[in-house]
């Protein structure tokens, strides 16, 4: 499937690095996720932007700074990380809204492998 | 948000069909009720949704009793390529689209 994709897929960084994971979606959604899922964890809700604007941020730690410029884009900027940040990181799209209601079914991308060294 | 609680882990034999319940005691009038599959160092896989009585599609079944408090994800005839973490979530309904996901249910298909 390719109608959410991420880059990179994987990502080794140091402490001190400053790095972007890119998320797009071509599914015509107007809402984008990015979640984390640590080793033999559920997935965490990290952000939540609906129509371009962020509308939930589930304290989310100030390393982690989340750009959306249109809907079908969504970066998620890293810096100064932490070992423990080291996790499969995912976004995913949504269709929100509509006059019957909405399913809010969640299409996610394939992650980007982050390892902070 | 409604929690959901669904069994650690499942075993099966390859051609079996295979039941995974999810209780929902505190599910919202209009929450919809839905599953994904997810495989290792993957992003979760829609597999099917539905809101009251049962629902099928060209992968699975979904059972919902009346008091929409549980729900069952049927799947038929199981193979090995089915081995994977299912997770069942409640949400979508409302003013808001956060959907939380649980530790979900490890289902292991063994030939």
């Amino acid at each position: 499937e390719t109608g959410v994709t991420q880059t990179p897929r994987h990502l080794v960084m140091g402490m001190t690095n400053k790095k972007s994971l890119k998320c797009e979606q071509h599914l015509g959604h107007n809402a984008m996720y990015w979640y984390k899922q640590s080793a033999k964890k559920p997935l965490e809700l990290m952000f939540v932007y609906n129509f371009k604007e962020q509308t939930e941020n589930n304290s989310v730690p100030s390393r982690f700074s989340p750009e959306c410029p249109n809907s079908s884009h969504l970066f998620l900027h890293l810096h100064t990380l932490q070992p423990e940040d080291s996790a499969l990181y995912l976004c995913a799209s949504s269709q929100v809204g509509g006059t019957s209601g909405h399913t809010d079914t969640q299409y996610f991308g394939p992650g980007t492998r982050l390892t902070v060294l | 948000l409604a929690k959901t609680t669904q069994p650690i882990s499942m075993d099966s034999y390859e051609g079996q069909e295979v039941n995974i319940t999810c209780s929902h005691n505190n599910i919202a009038t209009n929450d919809y009720i839905t599953w994904y599959q997810q495989f290792p160092s993957q992003g979760p896989r829609f597999i099917i949704q539905g809101y009251k009585t049962k629902v099928t599609n060209e992968v699975a079944s979904l059972f919902i009793p009346a008091d929409r408090k549980s729900s069952t994800l049927s799947l038929p005839r199981v193979s090995l390529s089915d081995t994977a973490v299912y997770y069942c979530l409640v949400g979508g309904g409302g003013a808001t689209n956060k959907l939380i996901f649980g530790t979900g249910t490890l289902l292991a298909v063994q030939p």
